[in-house]
């Protein structure tokens, strides 16, 4: 099973605020995911990232997979009490498995 | 509403009790899964079905879990006899897997809650 680790577990900020939160293992993998799991609902995937070094946008959110391809990060640019919800990252498979996430939450 | 449905969206059960949920996928979603989502964790995979195949059954947490999919439409989790460990969210997943192969999204349904008294 590859392990992986979120960072922080829980994050509360102010409504314009930047933040970075983390995704990383000791494994290799072929590609991440980042999802969004908002109270009450199951998770949305946001993002899939594949390449080494590659960075996809989502409007204010930013996605970078590490060079060797065992870590990730989601930057959000001047968070919004919308943004609020658990973050998971999980390796792209059919048996999704998902980190414990890193519960967000947007002080308004 | 086109999404994937899951009922009821909350339980509360005495221990020892048997519970059972109903989760309907996306129309014409050919793949089904189920996750355990307890507090403070990410969803844990239990199982999943192409169509009425159940194609893995391993990481269901004990012999008191089952799920069936009789017609590859929609699905159901059975919990025998449920502690209070069994507490949790169960999540359903669906997506449409193509005979080429490669990854296929998994879209998510709101969740059954449950809670053992």
């Amino acid at each position: 099973t590859q392990l992986l680790e979120q960072s922080p577990q829980f994050l509360s900020i102010q409504e314009g605020e930047n933040l970075t939160v983390y995704c990383n293992s000791s494994s290799v993998f072929s590609s991440l995911q980042w999802y969004r799991q908002e109270p009450g609902e199951g998770p949305v995937l946001l993002v899939t990232v594949v390449t080494g070094g590659e960075v996809k946008k989502l409007k204010r959110l930013t996605f970078q997979f590490g060079d060797a391809r065992k870590d990730s990060s989601l930057h959000i640019t001047a968070a919004q009490t919308g943004d609020t919800g658990l973050y998971l990252c999980a390796p792209r498979d059919d048996k999704i498995i998902f980190g414990k996430g890193t519960r967000l939450h947007i002080l308004p | 509403d086109t999404g994937v449905s899951q009922d009821p969206r909350h339980k509360i059960t005495k221990r020892g009790q048997n519970v059972t949920f109903r989760c309907d996928p996306i129309s014409e979603h050919n793949r089904l899964y189920w996750y355990r989502q307890t507090l403070g964790q990410g969803p844990e995979f239990l199982t999943y079905f192409q169509n009425e195949a159940q194609l893995e059954k391993s990481r269901l947490l004990s012999n008191r879990f089952s799920a069936e999919r009789p017609k590859g439409s929609f699905s159901t989790l059975e919990i025998q006899r449920t502690e209070q460990g069994d507490s949790a969210m169960y999540l359903c997943a669906s997506s449409l897997a193509s005979l080429a192969g490669g990854y296929n999204e998994q879209f998510f349904g709101p969740g059954t809650r449950l809670t053992v008294l």
